[in-house]
């Protein structure tokens, strides 16, 4: 099976831009989640939805951060505007039942200068 | 809210030695434990978890412990080989329900020497 795919890999752009990442799970997988690396630091948890609904989005570090999954198949998290702290590598991963361990896609690094 | 501690974290070890890295919980509620193994530029990816109904699982040269009086839990890679080297993160939560969000502790770079 495909796995999960996040694009771009790579994202350079300017503090005030907006950046948007996507991020297609494995096909029938229900759970999709967002996770995010700042250099040196644990992956930290952002979002998790169920289909199209937010089921948890108490990681989500502030308003800037706007994230869907309309249809309940890919999903876009969005960055508006972009601050220096953001920069960071935005990892997506999917499960197709809560009660096993996600299969991560190859993350996002997102640069913010 | 969960938070996970993981020692070290950087570990060299001789090609064919033993690595043990380990891990501290704080939520006496969580019930899932995975191990997550990260090359350089690629995906994470589990190589193996626990349950708190099991005080140790093993696979090949991989073995996973428990502790959940003392809240804590190791990964044990024997034999070591140069591709084990990558940055290995262990993660904690309480599977099933609503709530099924991973809290990983920092990661531990292991480099294994040839």
């Amino acid at each position: 099976e495909a796995g999960v795919t996040q694009f771009p890999s790579h994202s350079v752009i300017e503090k005030g831009q907006t950046v948007t990442l996507r991020c297609d799970p494995i096909s029938g997988h229900d759970n999709l989640y967002w996770y995010r690396r700042v250099m040196g630091k644990e992956i930290k948890f952002l979002l998790h939805f169920v289909k199209e609904s937010k089921q948890d989005e108490s990681g989500m570090p502030n308003n800037r951060f706007l994230a869907e999954r309309t249809g309940g198949t890919y999903s876009t998290l969005k960055v508006q505007p972009a601050e220096l702290e953001d920069s960071g590598v935005y990892f997506c991963a999917s499960s197709q039942d809560r009660s096993y361990g996600y299969t991560f896609g190859s993350g996002t690094r997102l640069t913010v200068v | 809210g969960e938070n996970v501690e993981q020692h070290p974290s950087t570990l060299s070890v001789q090609e064919g030695d033993s690595a043990v890295i380990k891990c501290t919980y704080s939520d006496s509620a969580s019930n899932y434990f995975p191990w997550y193994k990260q090359e350089l530029g690629k995906r994470p990816q589990l190589i193996i978890d626990i349950r708190s109904n099991v005080g140790e699982k093993k696979d090949q040269r991989i073995a996973v412990t428990l502790n959940k009086t003392a809240k804590h839990f190791s990964l044990h890679i024997t034999e070591t080989q140069p591709e084990d080297s990558a940055v290995y993160f262990c993660a904690a939560s309480r599977s099933g329900g609503s709530n099924y969000k991973l809290t990983f502790g920092k990661g531990t770079l292991l480099t294994v020497n040839p």
